[in-house]
């Protein structure tokens, strides 16, 4: 089955500057790689996917690239606000309704 | 839009008894959800498929006479945990697939502490 590893596992960065957080996929057939954040005592709320047929989509100050050769895909924040602040977990599974496999996640604390 | 939401949020319960949690997509229609399981400081790890109409599809390792899945309509999906145990207490949390090609959409998650 699917595994996803996911580094760093805690990330702290100075508010202004850029995070970047990491996950390696295992199973070759997957196809869709969402990122979540959670805050705490939350749900996980859906702030990027890509899907494997593009290798970069980016939504204002975040972005994901893929490497599908590698079977690796990075959450990119960049202009990191306090608010930023949370648990981010990257996914990867098939884009047609099958489940997800979660990172482990990584804790990114944003100083003001 | 997608919109999921979880009832309760938290709740008490004494060991022994069984607690039921429900999940609603509130503005679309899911003809799957899916059950998890958060322990602290961990990610989400999966407890079953739940699909409208049959019978729900459960991880390895994953009880089902424990965890009961009932998901009697489009809208909505309930997990009971019969029995609850202290070591049961966890954030329980659904999520809910719009369709074939969308992503899943989480619910705020359900705190249960069995004492």
């Amino acid at each position: 089955g699917e595994n996803v590893e996911q580094h760093p596992s805690t990330l702290s960065v100075q508010e202004g500057d850029s995070a970047v957080i990491k996950c390696t996929y295992s199973d070759s057939a997957s196809n869709y790689f969402p990122w979540y954040k959670q805050e705490l005592g939350k749900g996980p709320q859906l702030i990027i996917d890509i899907r494997s047929n593009v290798g970069e989509k980016k939504d204002q100050r975040i972005a994901v690239t893929l490497n599908k050769t590698a079977k690796h895909f990075s959450l990119h924040i960049t202009e990191t606000q306090p608010e930023d602040s949370a648990v981010y977990f990257c996914a990867a599974g098939m884009e047609y309704g099958n489940k997800l496999v979660f990172g482990a996640g990584t804790i990114l604390r944003v100083k003001s | 839009g997608a919109v999921v939401s979880q009832h309760p949020s938290r709740v008490i319960c004494k060991s022994g008894t069984s607690v039921k949690i429900e999940c609603r997509s509130l503005d679309f229609q899911a003809t799957t959800m899916f059950w998890y399981r958060q322990f602290p400081k961990q990610s989400l790890m999966l407890m079953a498929t739940s699909n409208e109409g049959s019978k729900a599809t459960y991880e390895q390792g994953v009880e089902k006479d424990k965890f009961l899945i009932n998901h009697a309509s489009l809208t909505l999906s309930t997990l009971t945990v019969t029995s609850a145990h202290p070591e049961d207490s966890s954030f329980y949390i659904c999520s809910a697939h719009p369709g074939p090609i969308e992503t899943q959409y989480f619910g705020p998650g359900t705190r249960l502490l069995v004492l």
